[in-house]
């Protein structure tokens, strides 16, 4: 297996553009997150997502923020307008539905919003 | 409050050396800890998953424990390498909702040729 797969390596946008950043999770994984990391922060939940379907957004910071799973291989985290305060790396991690079984995770998404 | 604390948050030793990375979290209440490695750039690996019930695990060189009752868990790394350098993160899975899993902040350590 491939492992989590994030697209784009990096992303170098102006404020107020729009940025999509994806993730194609292991097949056969039922559960997907998107996690947002600063050096102030450390690891933040965004959201997460089972067999498709968003159970908790909680973490998503604003309504510019939203996310999607259409299918089980891909999703997607959007902002829309970016601002320079998103900047950070943007983690996708999958897992099955036994918690016995640890997370695995994507190689992150590095954005800087300009 | 569920938290998880990582102190120190930097290490640096002399290769050769064995050493010990602590993780401390508020809530007895856990499923299981999940120790990570996060090379600069890159992604978390996932290094060694102790369930509630369990005391430690092995693998290879690394060796993590658990002790519910006091908060801790540490990450024993024997005989350390320059390979070795990178930061080391905890994850603590709650008990109570599958998805309830807090990260520390992270240890980042230094192993010197």
């Amino acid at each position: 297996d491939a492992g989590v797969i994030q697209s784009p390596r990096h992303e170098v946008t102006e404020m107020g553009q729009e940025v999509t950043l994806r993730c194609k999770p292991i097949s056969g994984h039922d559960y997907l997150f998107w996690y947002r990391q600063t050096m102030m922060r450390g690891l933040e939940l965004l959201i997460y997502f089972n067999n498709n379907v968003p159970i908790d957004d909680s973490g998503m910071p604003e309504d510019r923020f939203s996310a999607k799973m259409p299918n089980a291989s891909f999703s997607t985290l959007k902002i829309q307008p970016s601002e320079p305060r998103d900047s950070a790396v943007y983690f996708c991690a999958s897992s099955p539905s036994d918690r016995d079984v640890a997370f695995t995770f994507g190689s992150g998404t590095r954005l800087t919003v300009v | 409050k569920q938290e998880v604390t990582q102190i120190p948050a930097a290490l640096s030793v002399p290769e050769g050396e064995n050493l010990v990375l602590n993780c401390s979290f508020t809530d007895s209440a856990i499923y299981n800890l999940q120790w990570f490695r996060q090379d600069p750039g890159k992604g978390l690996t996932s290094l060694l998953l102790i369930q509630s019930s369990q005391r430690e695990q092995t693998s290879g060189r690394l060796n993590a424990s658990l002790d519910k009752s006091s908060g801790r868990s540490t990450l024993y790394i024997a005989a350390s390498q320059p390979g070795d350098s990178a930061t080391y993160l905890c994850a603590v899975r709650w008990v109570g909702g599958y998805q309830k899993v807090t990260f520390g902040i992270g240890t980042k350590l230094q192993v010197i040729p």
